[in-house]
């Protein structure tokens, strides 16, 4: 079965920049469609990007459009999500998870912490 | 784009059925028919539940299970156990090409 692991997690500063990265073990990441979801301390989640298999399509919620870029490797297994201009209201743990429809493979998470 | 709202308790002894409701608007829920539900331990990470708003993954007990009407979708859990205190989150495709979730509940299993 696919598994995804999330790394780059860290303190950032406010204003700061960050680069999450997320490996797939399988063969079928070059197939899937990814998203990256983040949960806030003690709240709900949030989706936040989404990339289809090729590349060709990306989408981004409001709070992170400008800021945030989502982008792949399909030869590394490999999501990337680059975070510019970091604010204290990204704090949270950062979830790369598979599918279009639905959410169905979910890694373990990366804690991003924005503070001076 | 809002989230969508769920209660943000709800609570049953062992052996009882439960729903969880999930109320969005024409531009997500009642538009399409991409709603799923995500149960999270605390600590862990969100777990598929239901897809598709009524289909359950390989490996999900047929205790769960998920409808539609109009802009609320529901989850419902029968024979609750005590394996099932978590929070549950839906979520829904919406007419803007993103997704959203709902603010979460917390089942508590007397």
């Amino acid at each position: 079965e696919v598994q995804l692991v999330e790394a780059g997690g860290g303190l950032a500063q406010p204003g700061g920049s960050l680069r999450l990265s997320c490996a797939a073990s399988g063969s079928t990441f070059s197939t899937s469609n990814m998203n990256w979801v983040r949960q806030a301390p003690g709240k709900g989640l949030e989706w936040i990007s989404y990339i289809s298999s090729s590349s060709y399509t990306r989408y981004y919620a409001d709070s992170v459009k400008g800021r945030f870029t989502i982008s792949r490797d399909n030869a590394k297994n490999s999501l990337y999500l680059q975070m510019n201009s970091l604010r204290a209201d990204d704090t949270a743990v950062y979830f790369c998870a598979r599918g279009l429809r639905a959410f169905d493979i979910w890694g373990q998470g990366t804690k991003v912490t924005v503070s001076s | 784009q809002s989230a969508l709202t769920q209660p943000a308790s709800v609570s049953g002894s062992p052996g009882q059925s439960i729903t969880i409701s999930c109320t969005g608007t024409s531009s997500d829920v009642g538009g399409f028919d991409y709603v799923s539900w995500y149960q999270q331990h605390p600590g862990k990470a969100p777990k598929l539940m239901i897809y598709d708003v009524t289909n359950r993954p390989s490996g999900v007990s047929n205790r769960f299970s998920g409808s539609k009407s109009g802009n609320t979708a529901s989850l419902t859990i029968s024979g609750l156990q005590a394996e099932d205190e978590a929070d549950y989150y839906c979520s829904s495709y919406t007419s803007s090409s993103t997704w959203v979730f709902g603010g979460g509940t917390k089942l508590t299993v007397l």
